[in-house]
């Protein structure tokens, strides 16, 4: 199946710092992308999607100005988690959609966040 | 996009086949049944998906009632690496972002020696 990285894989952040986290579809072109969170014994959950030269579609409850999404190439799309606190420690999870048929999503390997 | 319904865990023999099982009573005409797994800690991993005819890959087969309102994913022959979270997504097929996928709670396989 196709590979999508994420990187970093684990991060450790101060609280009220801002750390990114990167998302690459790395053999095949990608103009939507998607980013989930999951917290400890739950499911994933859509947070928004990606989308290459436009803005993010945020779902509802999520905060854009606190999850910044930029997708400026066709490999890439970049999630900033910004005045970082201890309830965002969290797995983030990204995903790439091919844009041929079938269409499948292909996940990252997530990174794990911890906000001390 | 429908919701499914699924147990919240299985239990497995190594080497048996687990049938997982899956409802989707209301799913639309055009929608997919999708089957992902997620090993602990990791990303989750497209395992099949279907319209309407039986599907088989290298990793599972998945058996769609006719009326579309349930299905099952078989594991032939399960290995202890088989231990994850299996989901049952339905879904429109096709691209762009109207086609996310919606996860529920999933069924705990646990793959036995």
């Amino acid at each position: 199946g196709a590979v999508v990285s994420q990187h970093p894989s684990r991060v450790i952040c101060k609280s009220g710092t801002s750390v990114k986290i990167e998302c690459r579809s790395l053999d095949f072109q990608a103009t939507t992308m998607f980013w989930y969170r999951q917290f400890p014994k739950k499911s994933l959950m859509l947070m928004a999607t990606s989308n290459e030269g436009s803005k993010a579609t945020y779902e509802q409850g999520v905060e854009k100005d606190k999850f910044l999404i930029n997708h400026a190439s066709l490999t890439l799309s970049t999630l900033t988690v910004t005045s970082a606190h201890p309830e965002d420690s969290s797995f983030y999870i990204c995903s790439a959609m091919r844009q041929l048929s079938p269409y499948e999503q292909y996940f990252g390997p997530g990174t794990r966040l911890t906000v001390t | 996009d429908a919701k499914t319904t699924q147990p919240t865990s299985m239990d497995c023999a190594e080497g048996r086949a687990a049938n997982l099982p899956c409802n989707h009573s209301t799913i639309s005409g055009n929608e997919y049944v999708y089957w992902y797994r997620q090993i602990h800690s990791q990303g989750p991993q497209y395992i099949i998906h279907g319209l309407k005819n039986n599907e088989t890959n290298e990793m599972a087969s998945l058996i769609i009632t006719e009326d579309r309102k349930s299905s099952t994913l078989i594991l032939p022959h399960a290995t202890l690496r088989d231990t994850a979270v299996y989901y049952c997504i339905v879904r429109r097929s096709g691209g762009g972002s109207n086609y996310k996928l919606t996860f529920g709670k999933g069924t705990l396989l646990t793959v036995n020696p």
